[in-house]
């Protein structure tokens, strides 16, 4: 199985920060990490598929990136609205595998 | 828009077998694209893969389920099922049906909002 690790677990931040969450993948995963985001009582929602492309709606802020087997989530200017868990997630092969989540909670 | 709606009973004895059924509405389950899946989420923890079912019929399992689990369609009621037989307390979890496209990215873009389930005697 691939095996994908966040950093970091979690994280305190501020309103307006820019925040970056790393996920390592394993092995080679080309560009197929996707990033969703869980709020406490619900379901994940997709953010970012491909390593780099936005899911519809999702707002600017959010950019992804990929170098070779590490892939980075960055939230340029924090929202409220984005303190949540953030995991990434391997669609190149089978099993599909999620990494751990880093939580992102106000400091 | 596609949303999906899980299922079932929310407490299990231990050695039971768990059925599933998650509901898809606002689209057709064999409209082509897609594979329709399974995630569970163990209490405070992360999110496992459990295998889906393609729009061709043809199944995926994770290897780590050990044969327990398997994946069914039915269109003339637009739902897929999930089950997983000789349920343990390690079983325990949030489970939810989504919706993976089957090119491009094949990214998860639709979840259901889950539904608990928990193995107790």
């Amino acid at each position: 199985d691939i095996r994908l690790t966040q950093s970091p677990s979690s994280l305190s931040a501020s309103v307006g920060d820019s925040v970056t969450i790393t996920c390592r993948a394993s092995q080679s995963i080309r560009s197929y990490l996707n990033w969703y985001q869980q709020k406490p009582g619900k379901a994940p929602k997709p953010l970012m598929f491909g390593a780099s492309s936005l899911q519809r709606g999702v707002p600017s802020r959010f950019s992804g990136s990929a170098s070779g087997t590490d892939f980075t989530l960055t939230i340029s200017s924090l929202q409220p609205e984005d303190f949540a868990t953030y995991f990434c997630q391997q669609s190149y092969s089978s099993p599909r595998t999620f990494g751990q989540g880093t939580k992102v909670d106000i400091k | 828009q596609v949303q999906l709606q899980e299922s079932g009973p929310g407490l299990v004895k231990p050695s039971q077998t768990l059925s599933l059924t998650c509901s898809v509405s606002g689209g057709s389950i064999n409209s082509g694209g897609y594979c329709w899946s399974w995630i569970r989420q163990h209490p405070e923890k992360g999110l496992e893969w459990i295998g889906y079912i393609s729009d061709s019929g043809s199944t995926d399992y994770n290897p780590a389920l050990k044969g327990r689990v398997s994946i069914s369609v039915d269109t003339s009621t637009n739902r897929f099922s999930l089950r997983l037989t000789s349920m343990t307390a390690a079983d325990t979890a949030l489970y939810y049906c989504a919706r993976e496209k089957d090119y491009a990215g094949n990214e998860i873009d639709t979840w259901g909002q889950g539904t608990l389930v928990i193995v107790s005697s």
